[in-house]
């Protein structure tokens, strides 16, 4: 198994661009997560999924969409994309959303000038 | 939502026992302790979870006191490769989902 997979691992876009990470996981997951953490900082939850056709927001979804089509695919959108978007974007899957464990991909490292 | 506090950082020698604690006074009864470690560039990984007592894996121990309100993470003989932040988190299944908020970690650097 794969786990969890992102694309790309480096970005850098201009102000007002847009583009759309990709996270896959082929764990059978229900549960998908995006969470981006900037420099010195912990991770903070942008939006989640509990299932396919069914997303939610997290604590930091301003400026971010999400879709969840199929159980494996959970990509995140940015639209007119901020400086203060720089960030290490990370996606996460889990089995449930109880208190299992969230298996994260490598980030994808995301610099808006 | 339970709140975390850790230490910012912690130095440590190799070999030695590293014990971090993390302090959650208001931890719900459902509420389980999960701890994740995260080396640069990399995403979080799990270490541990418990909810009460002690809980040792072959990675690391996790002890829990009778009142809940705080936890420590014992890493036994730590090596250089041990240099990460550690993550404390409390939540528990609430409305669909797992509520759990990763704080600012705590960074240990084990010293040679």
């Amino acid at each position: 198994n794969a786990g969890v997979t992102q694309t790309p691992k480096f970005r850098i876009l201009k102000i007002g661009q847009s583009m759309t990470l990709q996270c896959t996981q082929d764990m059978n997951h229900n549960y998908m997560y995006w969470y981006r953490q900037d420099p010195g900082m912990g991770l903070k939850l942008i939006y989640y999924s509990v299932g396919a056709g069914i997303t939610d927001k997290g604590e930091v979804p301003n400026g971010y969409n999400v879709s969840r089509s199929t159980t494996e695919d959970f990509p995140l959108r940015l639209e007119l994309a901020a400086p203060s978007q720089t960030s290490v974007y990370f996606c996460a899957s889990s089995r449930d959303g109880s208190t299992d464990t969230q298996y994260f991909g490598p980030g994808t490292r995301l610099t808006v000038l | 939502l339970a709140k975390t506090t850790q230490p910012i950082s912690m130095d440590s020698y190799e070999g030695q026992e590293v014990n971090i604690t993390c302090s959650h006074n208001n931890i719900a009864t459902n509420d389980y302790i999960t701890w994740y470690q995260q080396f640069p560039s990399q995403g979080p990984r799990f270490i541990i979870q418990g909810y009460k007592t002690k809980v040792t894996n072959e990675v690391a121990s996790l002890f829990i006191p009778a009142d809940r309100k705080s936890s420590t993470l014992s890493l036994p003989r730590v090596s250089l490769s041990d240099t990460a932040v550690y993550y404390c988190l409390v939540g528990a299944f609430s409305g669909g989902y797992q509520k759990v908020t990763f704080g600012t970690g705590t960074k240990l650097q084990v010293i040679p």
